[in-house]
C-alpha cells in the first residue's frame, strides 16, 4: 500500500549543528508523487515547509532542503546550521491525486525536534 | 492568501454523544478534508468533499458523518462519542488537482 516512514522522535540537536530527518515513502498506486514537508510550531497550526513534486528536483523553505529521490523512494529533510526556532514537530506527506481531481495526503508520524542552545 | 477557521476549538462532550465540528475557508478552495490525529501521531483521514454537496469517505470515516453545505463550509459530526476517540480534529482544503493542502488550527476533542 501507500505509506510514508520518517525518523522516529524525539530528536535533540544543538544550536549550530547539522539535521537530517529521514523519510521514506511507499508510493505503490500513485503514478506521480508529490512529496511534502509539513510543521508544526509551538501552539500554531500545521504548515506548509517545503514540497518537490517532481523527481529528481529539490526543495527548499527556511533553509531546509529535501530532495526527492525516485530510486531510493526517498525524501529526507536536512538543515546545515540549526536554531533554537526549529524546534517544532516536522511531518513528511506524500501526495496522490484521487478520481475527480481530489488529492488525498497520507503523512508519516511526525519527528519532534528540540534544538538546543 | 486565505485562512481556515475552526469551531470550537475546545469541544467537551459525554461518552455517546452526537457531536458537530465546524469548518470555514475563504481560500475559494474546491477540496476540503476532515483527518484526525491522536497524541503522538500522523493525520488519518476521515471524510473529503470535492465540491459543494459531495462526500467521500475515507480511510477513518466509521463513526463520522460530514456535510459540504457550500463550497466555503465542511462541518464533521461525531455520531456517538467514545472516549477512545480522543483527537485534535484538522480540517484543510485545496485547490482542484492540487496536492498541497492548508490548514486550520485544529479542535480538541475531550469524551468524558
Amino acid at each position: 500500500g501507500d505509506s510514508v516512514t520518517q525518523t522516529e522522535g524525539p530528536v535533540t540537536v544543538s544550536e549550530s549543528e547539522s539535521l537530517i530527518i529521514n523519510c521514506t515513502y511507499s508510493a505503490t498506486s500513485i503514478a506521480y508523487p508529490n512529496l511534502f514537508w509539513y510543521v508544526r510550531y509551538p501552539g500554531e497550526g500545521l504548515q506548509l515547509l517545503l514540497k518537490v513534486i517532481t523527481a529528481g528536483q529539490k526543495g527548499s523553505s527556511r533553509g531546509f532542503e529535501a530532495t526527492y529521490n525516485k530510486e531510493t523512494t526517498s525524501f529526507h529533510l536536512q538543515k546545515a546550521s540549526v536554531q533554537e526556532s526549529d524546534s517544532a514537530v516536522y511531518y513528511c506527506a506524500l501526495g496522490a491525486r484521487n478520481q475527480g481531481g481530489s488529492a488525498k495526503l497520507i503523512f508519516g508520524e511526525g519527528t519532534k525536534l528540540t534544538v538546543s542552545s | 492568501g486565505g485562512i481556515i477557521t475552526q469551531t470550537p476549538k475546545f469541544l467537551i462532550g459525554q461518552e455517546g454523544q452526537k457531536l458537530t465540528l465546524k469548518c470555514q475557508q475563504n481560500f475559494n478552495h474546491d477540496t476540503m478534508y476532515w483527518y484526525r490525529q491522536d497524541s503522538g501521531k500522523g493525520l488519518r483521514l476521515i471524510y473529503y468533499s470535492i465540491t459543494e454537496n459531495d462526500l467521500q469517505k475515507g480511510d477513518l470515516s466509521e463513526g463520522y458523518d460530514a456535510s459540504r453545505e457550500k463550497k466555503s463550509s465542511f462541518s464533521l459530526t461525531v455520531t456517538s462519542a467514545q472516549k477512545n476517540e480522543m483527537a485534535v480534529f484538522l480540517c484543510a482544503s485545496s485547490r482542484q488537482n492540487y496536492a498541497e493542502q492548508f490548514f486550520g488550527p485544529g479542535t480538541r476533542l475531550t469524551v468524558l
